[in-house]
């Protein structure tokens, strides 16, 4: 059945480093994307999506692969700020159903 | 332009009770869609209306159900709640057509079910 799911439960950086968000993906029919941010008491905010047909999108500060041979996803965070810190979401959808399905989040924790 | 706004914030029921919860998609989106988010389970997808038609549905048993008005505006109704009802329940809008677009969400109405 379809799953998505995340590699690291927990992440923490260093402020000014790099950080790298890794989700994995088991339905082939996925053709959408979607990155999300979850702080304390809100619901998830949109940071970027990628559709199948690319392998790589850029955002500010952000850049989602997408790598459909090995079915993985990944969020790399330029310069992690404080305010970085928080919940983080892969979720997939295939063709229009408007139906996503999300990975359990990795907490991403940023040491100032 | 505003985002999605979801009515009421907080919620205390008791079980058997049953729950109306609001839902106002951002201007111009069609599409809103209802999930479930707690600890143990994530967020999981319970259905999405457009058009004030159900075009998708989750795997919730038929205490879980919504409706979508023809001004895009949703409503989702859980009867006979019980305790493992408690959640944060969110919903998301977007645009809705033939392929899927950015969906936004909204703050969450948190049910505590006593």
């Amino acid at each position: 059945g379809e799953s998505v799911g995340l590699h690291l439960p927990t992440l923490s950086v260093q402020e000014g480093d790099n950080s790298i968000i890794n989700c994995a993906y088991s339905n082939s029919a996925s053709d959408y994307f979607i990155w999300y941010k979850q702080e304390s008491g809100k619901g998830p905010q949109f940071i970027i999506d990628i559709r199948s047909n690319m392998d790589k999108r850029q955002g500010q500060r952000v850049t989602v692969l997408l790598n459909k041979t090995v079915k993985h996803l990944s969020l790399q965070i330029a310069a992690t700020q404080p305010g970085d810190s928080a919940v983080y979401f892969c979720a997939e959808s295939g063709g229009s159903n408007y139906k996503l399905t999300f990975g359990k989040g990795t907490l991403l924790t940023v040491n100032p | 332009k505003a985002g999605v706004t979801q009515t009421p914030r907080y919620l205390i029921k008791t079980r058997g009770q049953q729950v109306t919860l609001s839902c106002s998609p951002i201007s111009g989106h069609r599409s809103v869609s209802w999930y479930q988010q707690t600890p143990g389970q994530g967020l999981q997808f319970l259905f999405e209306y457009f058009s004030e038609t159900q075009r998708n549905k989750g795997n919730f048993p038929g205490r879980f159900s919504g409706r979508q008005f023809s001004n895009s505006r949703s409503e989702m109704n859980v009867s006979t709640l019980e305790l493992g009802d408690s959640a944060l329940y969110l919903c998301a809008s977007s645009f809705g057509g033939q392929r899927n677009t950015e969906a936004f969400f909204g703050q969450g109405t948190r049910l505590t079910v006593v």
